[in-house]
């Protein structure tokens, strides 16, 4: 399957870890990068090559990637992170898919 | 300043043609890969398509035969000719820079404001 699956929604406290998965057929074997979109807004890459953070993105978005599953994850979580997130890989046969997407709710 | 720009979005009947555009500016589009992505009312991200610096292009099954994408190296601008357009084809388009090579993908760092199609009758 060519499917990237993450969890519809995802509710976090201020100032709590907020996980969010990605699941797919060998995703380990392929670089994942999480982008946030805010409601209006284009997308920002967060995360690249599985844990990387572009110039600009908080120290607080992390990112792993292993078997089956990558994960993206938020420590000490922000009213400001609320936003969908989304996963994608790129390869040769699904070339740049991306994952179902997640709601982060900052309650 | 690394820009995009995307134009040409609007209302459109179903088995109509309409082309995008995407003016770059702080980079070269010639030497990248140039992505659209569009987004559905109220649903996720979908990747469309690719072209590379070689001038390769990639599709996604559910545009393939339909949409082209293309670029002027001039006017460092990137377009969509979109063709036999379908009410599914309703989305936010969004072009797209791709840090893409032989081994890695490093994702879309930059993208544009997005342009609305409708395909309506």
């Amino acid at each position: 399957s060519h499917e990237l699956i993450q969890p519809p929604s995802v509710s976090v406290s201020p100032g709590q870890t907020a996980s969010i998965t990605c699941s797919g057929d060998r995703l380990g074997d392929k670089y994942t990068c999480w982008y946030q979109q805010k409601p209006g807004q284009s997308p920002v890459l967060v995360i690249f090559q599985d844990y990387k953070r572009p110039s600009g993105i908080p120290e607080r978005f992390s990112g792993s990637n292993s078997g089956n599953i990558a994960t993206l994850t938020i420590s000490g979580t922000q009213a400001m992170d609320e936003a969908d997130y989304y996963c994608q890989t790129w390869d040769s046969s699904t070339a740049g898919v991306f994952g179902s997407g997640t709601k982060v709710n900052v309650l | 300043e690394v820009q995009l720009v995307e134009s040409g979005g609007g209302l459109i009947q179903p088995g109509r043609s309409l082309r995008l555009s995407c003016a770059a500016s702080g980079f070269t589009v010639s030497t990248n890969y140039m992505s659209w992505v569009r987004q559905a009312p109220g649903k996720g991200l979908e990747w469309v398509s690719v072209i590379n610096s070689g001038g390769t292009t990639y599709y996604a099954d559910s545009v393939k035969g339909r949409f082209i994408i293309s670029r002027d190296n001039y006017k460092n601008t990137l377009y969509l000719q979109m063709n036999s357009l379908r009410a599914e084809d309703t989305a936010v388009y969004y072009c797209a820079r791709a840090l893409l090579g032989l081994t890695y993908y490093y994702g879309m760092d930059v993208w544009g404001q997005g342009t609305t199609v409708t395909v309506s009758s």
